[in-house]
């Protein structure tokens, strides 16, 4: 049973390019979150989505990030003209059902992007 | 707002020592706890967690954590190090009316031989 699975594992892109991350959840798990974690520091939370629905993104930066998560295929976590500050590892994570705070979530191995 | 605390940010033992990191968590509930490990290039592996019922859990790779509502606290513990021990960990909070993981800033564990 294939855990969470992320890519590109890693990721350069030049000051205004974009960058997307996928992200394909567990079998059978329809919940996924994104957190991104910067150098030295803890993850921070950026999304909650269920199947073509953003539940929270109370975590996004309000300007150039996007993330969806659509009936077929991957989430994907956009990121529009990235800029250095943009740089840091960005973490998958799903689960298999939903209970407000009780839900174990299992992580994948992660997206590293560098903006140069 | 909650917040969680792991006071060491570095943390050097013997192989074949024990083991103990901190965890403090601010919230005014009682918490859904969890620690995680990441080795280096590496996503984060759960080891154990906490929801309710006996305040001291078993976890995997010889891992236990003590849930002290007194203190505010989810320290891990290991009676043993082992040298594949050697990684980040961090502790993790999740409420009741919430979607999302607070994470600590990490405790990054040395092991010398």
């Amino acid at each position: 049973n294939a855990g969470v699975m992320q890519n590109p594992r890693h990721l350069v892109r030049r000051r205004g390019q974009e960058a997307r991350l996928r992200c394909s959840p567990m079998k059978g798990h329809s919940h996924v979150y994104w957190y991104r974690q910067l150098p030295e520091e803890g993850l921070k939370f950026m999304v909650y989505l269920q199947k073509e629905n953003i539940i929270d993104e109370s975590g996004m930066p309000k300007e150039r990030f996007s993330a969806e998560f659509p009936k077929e295929g991957p989430s994907i976590l956009r990121i529009q003209q990235v800029v250095r500050g943009d740089s840091a590892a960005y973490f998958c994570a799903s689960s298999l059902s939903y209970r407000r705070g009780g839900n174990e979530q299992y992580f994948g191995p992660g997206t590293r992007l560098t903006v140069t | 707002a909650q917040s969680v605390t792991q006071p060491d940010i570095h943390i050097t033992v013997s192989e074949g020592a024990s083991l103990e990191l901190r965890c403090n968590y601010s919230y005014g509930a009682t918490p859904y706890l969890f620690w995680y490990v990441q080795s280096p290039g590496q996503g984060l592996q759960l080891l154990l967690k906490y929801f309710s019922g006996d305040t001291l859990v078993q976890g995997i790779k010889g891992f236990e954590a003590e849930f002290k509502r007194s203190q505010s606290s989810f320290n891990l513990r290991k009676p043993s190090v082992h040298w594949s021990d050697a990684a980040e960990y961090f502790c993790a909070v999740a409420i009741s009316t919430g979607n999302q993981f607070y994470f600590g800033t990490g405790t990054s564990l040395t092991v010398i031989p």
